[in-house]
């Protein structure tokens, strides 16, 4: 188990552009985050999925963002018509459920946006 | 509304020196707390967490948080510090067991020989 895994880890694109970005959570983990950390700030909740249903989108989730995890597998966040003000971190978590009821998320190494 | 509140943004501290980095959560229900600390260009990584039981809770890397119900509060601490645990640290709550973190905005931990 390699852990989880996010692709691209850097992606450059123009203003107006579409990106999408992928993440691979750890095998049979039923649960997958998704989070956006701008430079000095903690990590921003954005949606989470369980299997394939996504049970949870933040207000911050612009009808510009969609994600999708089509098999309950991996997972892919696209932005459409970028801007600047989405320039940031982007992280995916995944976990399952442990014992007393928890669910301890594991990040990835995360995708860095810049939007020029 | 739920928030995190780190109360320090920087914490500078000399090597083998003890520290504390400070948490404090709103909640009206009961709660899991999480530390991660996160180094340059990476994700995440879990440092402790409380679920439920004792208040003392130990960690990785020699560090140990104790959870306060009273003062809502989830203080960091590490008895000796080292180079190495130079990075960004996170506090984070978890409300509905399984659903979103809620992480505070990040104490940059930085230790000086």
């Amino acid at each position: 188990d390699t852990g989880v895994s996010q692709d691209p880890r850097h992606k450059i694109t123009k203003r107006g552009q579409n990106v999408t970005f992928r993440c691979d959570p750890i095998s049979e983990h039923n649960r997958l985050y998704w989070y956006r950390q701008t430079l000095g700030q903690g990590p921003e909740f954005l949606t989470y999925f369980q299997n394939e249903a996504q049970l949870e989108k933040s207000r911050l989730l612009s009808d510009r963002f969609s994600a999708e995890r089509p098999k309950g597998s991996f997972s892919t966040l696209e932005i459409q018509r970028t801007e600047q003000g989405d320039s940031a971190m982007y992280l995916c978590a995944s976990s399952t459920r442990e014992t007393l009821g928890s669910y301890e998320q594991y990040f990835g190494p995360g995708t860095r946006l810049t939007v020029t | 509304a739920q928030s995190v509140t780190q109360l320090d943004s920087q914490v500078p501290v000399f090597e083998e020196a003890p520290v504390e980095l400070r948490c404090n959560y709103s909640s009206s229900v009961s709660v899991y707390l999480f530390w991660y600390v996160q180094y340059p260009n990476q994700g995440l990584q879990l440092l402790l967490k409380y679920l439920s039981g004792s208040t003392l809770v130990k960690g990785i890397n020699g560090f140990e948080a104790e959870f306060n119900k009273s003062q809502t509060s989830f203080h960091l601490r590490k008895p000796s510090v080292h180079i190495s645990d130079t990075a960004e640290y996170f506090c984070a709550v978890d409300q509905n067991q399984g659903g979103k973190l809620i992480f505070g905005q990040g104490t940059e931990l930085s230790v000086k020989p």
